[in-house]
C-alpha cells in the first residue's frame, strides 16, 4: 500500500524552514527518500533504517519514527537548489513510493 | 549522471502498437527495476529484476512485459498501446537484490513515451 505524504505542496522562500511527511499503514522496516527535479529522474537522498540513526544530506535531515510508522522529511535554510518533488518509499519486498510533495523554494 | 543508460529518450508511437524500452544498469549491479510515471503523478513500480529472474512485481500490465538478460541489460515490452500509456518511463538500478529494507536505486534520465 502506498504511503501518504504530506503537504502536497509546499512554497518557500530562501532560507526558510519546511517538513515533509510520510505516513504508512504497514509496519516500516526503512524509509527512503528521493528528489525529483522537473524533467529529471529521482535522485537518492537518503535511507533510514528501523533501529538506524538520523542521516542528513546537505541542510537536510530526516527521522523514522518506528512506532508511528513515520517519516519526516526536514529542509533547513532552503536554499533555490532544494525545489522539486520529494518521494518517500517504504520498503518490503519491493519500494513503494508516495505520491510526492511539491517544493518551490523562492528567491 | 547515475551510470544508468535507457534508450531511447523519446519514442512516439500509435495506438495498438508495440515498443520495447532498453536499460543498461550501472556497472556490477545487479537489480533493474522498471517504473511508470504519468502526467504529474508518483512513481508507480512495475516490476524488479534481479540478475536475470524476476524478483518483484508490481502494478504490471499483461500486455506490458520484461526480461532481463545475461549481460544484465533489461527490455520493457509494451503491446498493444493505448492513450493511457503515455509516460515518462523509468529504469533503476541497485547492487544488490533489495530485500526488506531496500536499497539505494539509480535512476536512469528515462524514456518519455506519447502514445497518439
Amino acid at each position: 500500500q502506498q504511503p501518504v505524504q504530506s503537504p502536497q505542496a509546499v512554497i518557500l522562500r530562501e532560507g526558510e524552514d519546511a517538513v515533509i511527511n510520510c505516513s504508512s499503514s504497514k509496519a516500516l522496516y526503512s524509509v527512503h527518500w528521493y528528489r525529483q527535479k522537473h524533467g529529471e529522474a529521482p535522485v537518492f537522498l537518503m535511507i533510514l533504517l528501523k533501529g538506524g540513526e538520523q542521516k542528513g544530506h546537505e541542510k537536510i535531515s530526516a527521522s523514522f519514527n518506528e512506532k508511528k510508522q513515520q517519516s519526516s522529511l526536514y529542509l533547513t535554510a532552503s536554499q533555490l537548489s532544494y525545489s522539486g518533488t520529494y518521494f518517500c518509499g517504504t520498503a518490503g519486498n519491493k519500494l513503494t513510493f508516495g505520491g510526492g510533495t511539491r517544493v518551490l523554494v523562492k528567491p | 549522471d547515475s551510470g544508468v543508460t535507457q534508450t531511447p529518450k523519446h519514442l512516439i508511437t500509435a495506438t495498438g502498437q508495440r515498443v520495447t524500452l532498453r536499460c543498461s544498469p550501472r556497472s556490477g549491479d545487479l537489480s533493474v527495476y522498471w517504473y511508470q510515471q504519468s502526467l504529474d503523478q508518483g512513481l508507480q513500480f512495475l516490476i524488479q529484476y534481479y540478475n536475470g529472474e524476476e524478483r518483484a512485481k508490481g502494478n504490471i500490465l499483461e500486455r506490458f512485459s520484461a526480461q532481463q538478460f545475461p549481460d544484465l541489460h533489461s527490455e520493457l515490452n509494451l503491446s498493444s498501446l493505448e492513450l493511457g500509456d503515455s509516460a515518462l518511463y523509468f529504469c533503476a538500478s541497485s547492487p544488490g537484490g533489495g530485500g526488506p529494507v531496500g536499497e539505494t536505486q539509480y535512476f536512469g534520465p528515462g524514456t518519455r513515451l506519447l502514445v497518439l
